[in-house]
């Protein structure tokens, strides 16, 4: 089975500085694809950015970017110029690409606070 | 507007209810899911639905079941069964099942009296 692994419970960030998020993931298969979620207070769930493990090239929208390492089975996320609006909860999620492959896997999550 | 509603935003449970709520898309997307998220946990798959009419189970089906007679709802019961349903729970919904992007409604919280 896929695990999720966030090793981070929380971060912190100055307002307009940039943060890392780690995640890293296990998983025997071959084709995959990978996500970061965004939960803000509100408490729903707002996809940031997605991944497919097909892709050399790293994913990127706008001030986030991953970096995805796929023989590490590592994917981090990048928030450039920090805003106070980026303060939430993050959760990475793995979903197979093959068979049967119905459901997101994700981590226990990030907690993110932007300091101004 | 295109999205995904969920309703009641809160619910209440007295012991031995059982409780149903809402998830309503007019995305026209095929595929539907439940999850429960508990304090401190990322989510978990309760069910999930590809097509209309059918769906299965995911990995905390017990105590739950779910009805799939239109493409737009897909309503969750949480029987009472479920001895522990104090969650926030969140429904998705995709274009197609397995490699499309889940987007996700705004969540209904769940607590018991």
């Amino acid at each position: 089975a896929q695990t999720v692994t966030q090793s981070q419970p929380e971060m912190s960030v100055q307002e307009a500085e940039t943060v890392t998020l780690s995640c890293t993931y296990d998983t025997s298969e071959s084709d995959y694809y990978l996500f970061w979620y965004k939960q803000p207070p509100s408490r729903q769930m707002i996809l940031v950015i997605r991944q497919e493990a097909y892709k050399q090239q790293n994913a990127t929208e706008n001030r986030f970017s991953v970096n995805f390492q796929k023989a590490a089975k590592s994917f981090s996320l990048k928030i450039s110029d920090s805003q106070l609006g980026d303060a939430a909860m993050y959760f990475c999620a793995y979903r197979s690409a093959e068979g049967g492959s119905e459901k997101l896997v994700f981590g226990k999550g990030t907690k993110l606070t932007v300091n101004p | 507007d295109g999205g995904i509603t969920q309703s009641p935003k809160y619910l209440f449970r007295k012991e031995g209810q059982n409780v149903t709520l809402s998830c309503e898309q007019n995305l026209n997307h095929d595929a539907m899911y439940w999850y429960r998220q508990d304090p401190g946990q990322g989510l978990r798959l309760i069910y999930y639905s590809q097509i209309v009419n059918d769906f299965q189970k995911g990995d905390i089906a017990e105590g739950y079941s779910v009805s799939r007679e239109k493409k737009e709802s897909f309503p969750l019961t949480v029987t009472s069964a479920q001895k522990n349903p104090t969650a926030f729970y969140l429904c998705a919904s995709s274009i197609v099942w397995g490699r499309e992007t889940q987007y996700f409604g705004p969540g209904t919280r769940l607590l018991v009296l």
